[in-house]
């Protein structure tokens, strides 16, 4: 089984700061074929369903405003986001699709 | 639009069974492959079971494997998870969701979900 590892578990940011957010995957998650990284971020506010931010490791879901960003490669994957509004207050998960599926722990992001 | 609205969550004892429901509107229901997501209070997100497009092929997390049982009616839009054997553990809020627009044919990130249903399994 594929086990994603998020760090840090959270985060207290100031308005307008740059928030990173790093998972590590215990195994390659990468197609082949479609040269495709089979990783997702999502966004869970309190008492909501997630909501996909990011897929194939960059791709920015539609109508995920432009300050959220992924990346990486290999085993190790970035959520960035770029100046921290105070809507963007969450937990965010990444998720591989690979080999099954699975989730990392979350990470939680707080406004100081 | 697209939506998927759970039903069929409650209190039920250990031992109990329970079967939940998923209602899909506003996409080719049949054309898409199935999940569900489960979330113990206060906890993390765990996948549970996917279901292809056809129901002919279906996949579960090893700590479901053998009690639980999701399948599909495509006629009438539903996905459903027929959960046996429920031990306190089981108790979450269960999702469904599905890969619509982000996939590559079939496989995909999930960028449609339900609200959930809330399973409790106690005595």
């Amino acid at each position: 089984d594929i086990v994603m590892t998020q760090s840090p578990d959270s985060l207290a940011l100031s308005l307008g700061e740059r928030a990173s957010i790093n998972c590590k995957s215990s195994q390659h998650i990468l197609y082949g074929p479609n040269n495709k990284h089979y990783l997702a971020w999502y966004q869970q506010k309190p008492g909501q369903p997630p909501k996909l931010l990011i897929y194939w490791a960059s791709t920015r879901e539609s109508g995920v405003p432009d300050r959220f960003s992924g990346s990486g490669s290999g085993t190790d994957f970035t959520l960035t986001i770029s100046s921290v509004q105070a809507e963007d207050v969450a937990v965010y998960y990444c998720q591989q699709y690979f080999n099954s599926y699975s989730f990392g722990q979350g990470t939680k992001l707080e406004i100081k | 639009e697209v939506q998927l609205v759970e039903s069929g969550g409650g209190l039920v004892q250990p031992g109990g069974s329970l079967r939940l429901s998923c209602a899909a509107s506003g996409f080719t229901f049949s054309g898409h492959w199935m999940h569900w997501v489960r979330q113990a209070p206060g906890k993390g997100l765990v996948w549970v079971s996917r279901i292809n497009r056809d129901g002919s092929s279906t996949f579960y997390a090893d700590s479901v494997k053998g009690r639980f049982t999701i399948s599909r009616d495509n006629a009438k839009n539903t996905l459903y998870l027929q959960m046996n054997s429920l031990i306190v553990e089981d108790t979450a809020v269960y999702f469904c969701a599905s890969p619509i627009f982000s996939t590559d044919g079939a496989n995909g990130a999930f960028d449609f979900w339900g609200r959930g249903t809330m399973v409790t399994v106690s005595s």
